[in-house]
């Protein structure tokens, strides 16, 4: 079944550490998103990129690091930069002009 | 910079009547999409009704319906014959057909549904 794959689900952190979240699409989607939410913030857009090898920075992307060496994969790497990183993340992908969709979220915990 | 506003932080409605959430945004565009995203518990974001804003023509997905009013910046969701189901929360979204790839939300209405 094509769809977005976000992993892991539950994913704990060090404090200083860095950690990456994977996301995996097989929808031949040409955009992909990652989304911070927190409580009664939305979602709140870090990085995003339109095609392979080329990504912008988002709202809040002070602390994170994304890659786009295939279409199909957009990881996320938190940083020790970023100093609250206890949070709901969300990966979404789009192809052309039609609506996002999303996967199921990874929820990170500093320890 | 785009923005979008949902100021109703909580809804609450009763099985089988009909709820209406706010949103508003603001842009200088005159051409762009508008989008209705649910969340239940489950944490899964799953688009509900979109808006092409050069259609006049409010969109409808069977009890789901929406008021666009272009010259306002108002886009509101009207559930009908609401259901147990329904609750969750909803996210007002924008995209820009000029930055195609910058989708923003709002910070979501918590909708709960009483029997």
């Amino acid at each position: 079944d094509g769809g977005i794959t976000q992993s892991p689900k539950y994913l704990f952190r060090k404090e200083g550490q860095n950690v990456t979240l994977s996301c995996e699409q097989n929808l031949n989607h040409d955009a992909m998103y990652w989304y911070r939410q927190d409580p009664g913030q939305g979602l709140r857009l870090i990085y995003y990129s339109q095609i392979v090898n080329d990504f912008q920075k988002g709202d809040i992307a002070e602390g994170y690091s994304v890659s786009r060496e295939k279409k199909e994969s957009f990881p996320l790497t938190v940083t020790s930069a970023q100093k609250n990183p206890t949070a709901f993340y969300l990966c979404a992908s789009r192809f052309s002009n039609t609506e996002a969709f999303f996967g199921q979220g990874t929820r990170l915990t500093v320890v | 910079a785009q923005t979008v506003t949902q100021s109703q932080p909580e809804m609450s409605v009763q099985e089988a009547e009909t709820v209406t959430l706010s949103c508003t945004y603001d842009t200088s565009e005159s051409d762009y999409y508008l989008f209705w995203y649910k969340q239940p518990p489950s944490r899964q974001m799953i688009l509900v009704i979109r808006q092409e804003a050069y259609k006049q023509q409010n969109a409808t997905e069977n009890r789901f319906s929406v008021n666009f009013q272009k010259a306002a910046k108002s886009f509101s969701l009207k559930i009908s014959d609401s259901q147990l189901g329904d609750a969750a929360m909803y996210f007002c979204a924008y995209r820009s057909k000029e930055n195609t790839d910058k989708l923003i939300f709002g910070t979501g209405t918590r909708l709960q549904v009483f029997p």
